[in-house]
């Protein structure tokens, strides 16, 4: 079955500017999630997402938003983009996602955001 | 929240030597995975350990979780210019419904 895909690949933007990212998961995973990876950070979890609902958020302000959709897509906001924005960004999709349960992370091949 | 400190952050070997890396917390963990991510890659899940003192092997590595469930370590035997890559010990648990990852370390192999 097709692996998770992530919307763009790459992708250039100013800042100030805001940028959508996409993942659509697995069929049949409901549970998504993303992170942040950075050289000097590592991943650091932005948010999940499960039926459409957040159901656990990471450090990062506000303009860090996202929301899934009935079809499990989900997508991320960055709004006022700055310089540290730049990163790659993952997408994970999984059954039912973490918690005292055990699933297997599939990620995207992420989205690489440069921001000038 | 669950945090897992990993170690060494880079490891440069000759190809055939053995790797090995840690993954340390100062809480118990309920679970630990291992993902490896290539250059220019994404993170590829390798396996999950759940019970103390367990071990499990895939081929040329052997994945080992604490007793007291505080340390997890992977261990690569005669390692390949394929075994390229950054290894990540990652940790869920409760009902925070996140993975948490280590830093990862940076292995490389010279041929």
């Amino acid at each position: 079955k097709a692996g998770v895909t992530q919307t763009p690949r790459y992708l250039i933007k100013t800042r100030g500017q805001q940028v959508t990212l996409s993942c659509s998961p697995i069929s049949g995973h409901r549970s998504v999630s993303w992170y942040q990876q950075t050289p000097g950070q590592g991943l650091q979890f932005l948010f999940e997402y499960f039926s459409e609902t957040q159901r656990n958020k990471g450090n990062f302000p506000g303009r860090f938003s996202g929301r899934q959709f009935s079809n499990s897509r989900s997508e991320m906001n960055v709004s006022t983009l700055e310089l540290g924005d730049s990163a790659l960004y993952l997408c994970a999709s999984s059954l039912v996602g973490w918690g005292r349960g055990l699933t297997e992370a599939f990620f995207g091949q992420g989205t690489r955001l440069t921001v000038v | 929240g669950q945090q897992v400190m990993q170690i060494p952050q880079y490891q440069h070997v000759q190809e055939g030597e053995d790797f090995t890396t840690y993954c340390n917390s100062s809480t118990t963990l309920s679970n630990i995975q291992w993902y490896k991510q290539r250059p220019g890659g994404h993170p590829v899940f390798l396996i999950q350990l759940v019970k103390s003192g367990e071990v499990k092997k895939q081929k040329r590595l052997t994945f080992q979780f604490g007793e007291a469930k505080k340390n997890s370590s992977l261990h690569i035997t005669a390692t390949q210019t394929t075994d390229v890559g950054t290894y990540f010990c990652a940790c869920s648990g409760g009902s925070n419904y996140k993975l948490t990852f280590g830093k990862g370390t940076l292995l490389t192999v010279n041929p």
